[in-house]
């Protein structure tokens, strides 16, 4: 596609309800990134993806916490047992490889209540 | 590691007037920069980037920023702000070499006071 896409747009999720938030990014992109982005903050780095493979998790903030990209395209990120702490903006991003520069997507607005 | 600091959360600036919105990194190793834009209810755009070469680079819509290697700084200018520059502004690093792990700055709110 065009650009990255990301859905659903909004969730909102009951505490302790699993929640998943799908990426399709760019086609032929090979970098595939997750980032959080809490209220008035900067995103902050989750997990990265070198085609199907998941290269970094550090930014995983529990094992709560899960992303996959299967065929090394569409990515999904999964939140077990959500928490209110989770509530933020989590946004997805593709690159084409080095020194291109991240395209974004829109993102999906979690809130759990 | 790598960081970014942005001093400012917030500049209000008049229309038509001129803008600096600071940046600063700190990384051990050589880097790309990049400053990244966020309309409301919005992604991020990215607005412009320094990989290398000269090191002023510019966007289509007026804004310029000057790595500065001496002062670790990459800070974004414009001479006169439109009302449609009022967002949210992110600086962010990434090591030159690697998988590029970007990392973000807290972010500037510009607000263009009409």
């Amino acid at each position: 596609g065009a650009g990255v896409s990301q859905s659903p747009r909004y969730k909102v999720a009951k505490r302790g309800q699993d929640v998943a938030l799908r990426c399709d990014p760019i086609s032929g992109h090979v970098s595939l990134f997750w980032y959080q982005q809490a209220l008035g903050q900067g995103p902050e780095f989750l997990t990265y993806f070198q085609n199907e493979a998941q290269l970094d998790k550090s930014g995983l903030p529990s094992d709560r916490f899960f992303a996959e990209r299967p065929e090394g395209s569409v990515s999904t990120l999964k939140i077990q047992r959500t928490q209110q702490e989770d509530s933020a903006v989590y946004l997805c991003a593709s690159s084409p490889g080095q020194g291109g520069g991240y395209t974004f997507g829109s993102g999906t607005r979690l809130t759990v209540v | 590691a790598q960081s970014v600091t942005q001093l400012d959360s917030q500049v209000p600036v008049f229309e038509e007037a001129p803008v600096e919105l600071r940046c600063n990194y700190s990384s051990s190793v050589s880097v790309y920069l990049f400053w990244y834009v966020q309309y409301p209810n919005q992604g991020l755009q990215l607005l412009l980037k320094y990989l290398s070469g000269s090191t002023l680079v510019k966007s289509i819509n007026g804004f310029e920023a000057e790595f500065n290697k001496s002062q670790t700084s990459f800070h974004l200018r414009k001479p006169s702000v439109h009302i449609s520059d009022t967002a949210e502004y992110f600086c962010a690093v990434t090591s030159n070499g690697g998988y590029q792990k970007v990392t973000f700055g807290t972010g500037t709110k510009l607000q263009v006071i009409p």
